[in-house]
């Protein structure tokens, strides 16, 4: 049974910086790419960050370009998201997926992060 | 980036009924290639994470029920349950995966009189 657990979330000041992690099983972890989507409060959800199966290709969207990293430990079947200069508008549930295809087949429960003063 | 425009916002609808919801993408999904669409269908159940549906426009994935169907392609597609059930009560979404940035239409939700 493929199983994703996220970690890391809660509440952080903006600027500030917050790591989230997300444990992956019931899956060979390094055949796949792996992706983060997120769903702001009552929100529809976007597409935040895509790691290929080697780590070797990431992609973004604009808004967190430069902000965000996406990477991935295949020894430990984990991913990663580091948010730095952390906005109100990063407010939201991040959910770590697996990428099937660039479609999202499978998806963790979701960890929220909320960026407030 | 590609647009994507779901319609409509919502609906309500009595246990039985067929459903339609229309997902209208701002070019075309078509890889030429390989002849595939690559649009996605996600059902967002209250309190719960997405599940995915549809992938390739049309293509069921595991376990997910005979009443759920996806049509289309190009820039229109369509998803149609054709007998609503109360577990049905949920948010959906189309995505393109067509190009990045990954983008989802807006969601339509579906109540059940």
């Amino acid at each position: 049974e493929v199983q994703l657990v996220e970690s890391g979330g809660g509440l952080v000041q903006p600027g500030r910086s917050m790591k989230l992690s997300c444990a992956a099983s019931g899956f060979t972890f390094s055949n796949y790419g792996m992706a983060w989507v997120r769903q702001a409060p009552t929100k529809g959800l976007e597409w935040v960050a895509t790691i290929s199966y080697d780590g070797s290709s990431t992609y973004y969207r604009d808004s967190v370009k430069g902000r965000f990293t996406i990477s991935r430990d295949n020894a430990k079947s984990t991913l990663y998201l580091q948010m730095n200069s952390l906005r109100s508008e990063d407010t939201a549930t991040y959910y770590c997926t697996k990428d099937y295809g660039s479609y999202f087949d499978y998806w963790g429960q979701g960890v929220m992060v909320t960026v407030s003063s | 980036d590609i647009l994507i425009n779901q319609s409509p916002a919502s609906l309500t609808v009595s246990a039985g009924e067929k459903v339609t919801m229309s997902c209208k993408s701002s070019q075309s999904l078509l890889y030429s290639e390989n002849n595939q669409d690559y649009l996605a269908w996600y059902q967002q159940k209250p309190g719960q994470f997405p599940k995915l549906l549809i992938y390739g426009a049309s293509n069921r994935h595991t376990g997910v029920p005979d009443r759920f169907t996806g049509s289309g392609s190009g820039t229109d597609f369509t998803l149609t349950i054709s007998s609503v059930q109360a577990e049905d009560l949920a948010d959906y979404y189309c995505e393109q995966t067509y190009s990045y940035p990954l983008t989802f239409g807006s969601g339509t939700k579906l109540e059940i009189k």
